[in-house]
């Protein structure tokens, strides 16, 4: 059972369109961070939240960190191929412990 | 190039057998952490050391061990391996001991046959 849950485990939409994956919990954690994993790659990190309802943008890409520091959301506005990949949601306290992703694949 | 460097890239072996997987973290990163990826199970976090102590341990078999050395390179042991043993095993450095931003290495793809 993973500790962190992470939903749709696969999507797969068109170019331009819009998405919110998610991630959920059942524990509090100190903060959360987002990476995206590219093939034949290591997970490189997109963003960290700390303090719950935060919401931060890089670029099309909205991160959400829910009031209760257990869950959080990436949204992505018309996504385009490059950001093919699987999103990964880590939970922090002591140590980092990641959910099982979201497979995104978006189609020119 | 993320500055953690992973080696072998891949690495095919038989049932029974014991490999060594090696990390060389980023420059100035005292602490290593290792991971398992593997389709059905995710990112599983093993074991993490820090200055060469070990910090916190997750997932990790008794058939595997890992130790971080002065020069701060680490080694993952794997023994009696078995099929399901087959993964990608990643390493990734931060800074601190306390879990932080983690920098990713690209990896050893395992097979066992």
């Amino acid at each position: 059972t993973q500790l962190l849950e992470q939903s749709p485990q696969f999507l797969s939409i068109q170019e331009g369109e819009n998405l919110t994956v998610y991630c959920n919990s059942s524990s509090v954690f100190s903060s959360l961070q987002w990476y995206r994993q590219e093939p034949g790659e290591g997970p490189v990190l997109l963003v960290t939240v700390v303090t719950g309802g935060e919401v931060k943008k890089l670029k099309r890409l909205t991160f959400q960190f829910g009031d209760a520091r257990k869950d959080s959301s990436l949204h992505i506005t018309a996504a385009q191929p490059g950001d093919t990949g699987l999103y990964l949601c880590a939970g922090v306290n002591n140590d980092m412990r990641f959910g099982a992703g979201t497979r995104l694949t978006v189609k020119p | 190039d993320s500055g953690v460097t992973q080696t072998p890239k891949h690495l095919i072996t038989a049932t029974g057998q014991r490999v060594t997987l090696r990390c060389s973290p980023r420059s100035g990163d005292l602490s290593v952490y290792w991971y398992q990826q593997s389709l059905d199970q995710g990112l599983q976090f093993l074991i993490q050391y820090y200055n060469g102590e070990e910090r916190a341990k997750g997932n990790i078999l008794e058939r595997f061990s890992a130790q971080q050395f002065p020069d701060l390179h680490s080694e993952l042991n794997l023994s009696s391996l078995e099929l399901g043993d087959s993964a990608l095993y990643f390493c990734a450095s931060s800074v601190l001991g306390g879990a932080n931003v983690l920098t990713f290495g690209a990896g050893s793809r395992l097979t066992v046959l």
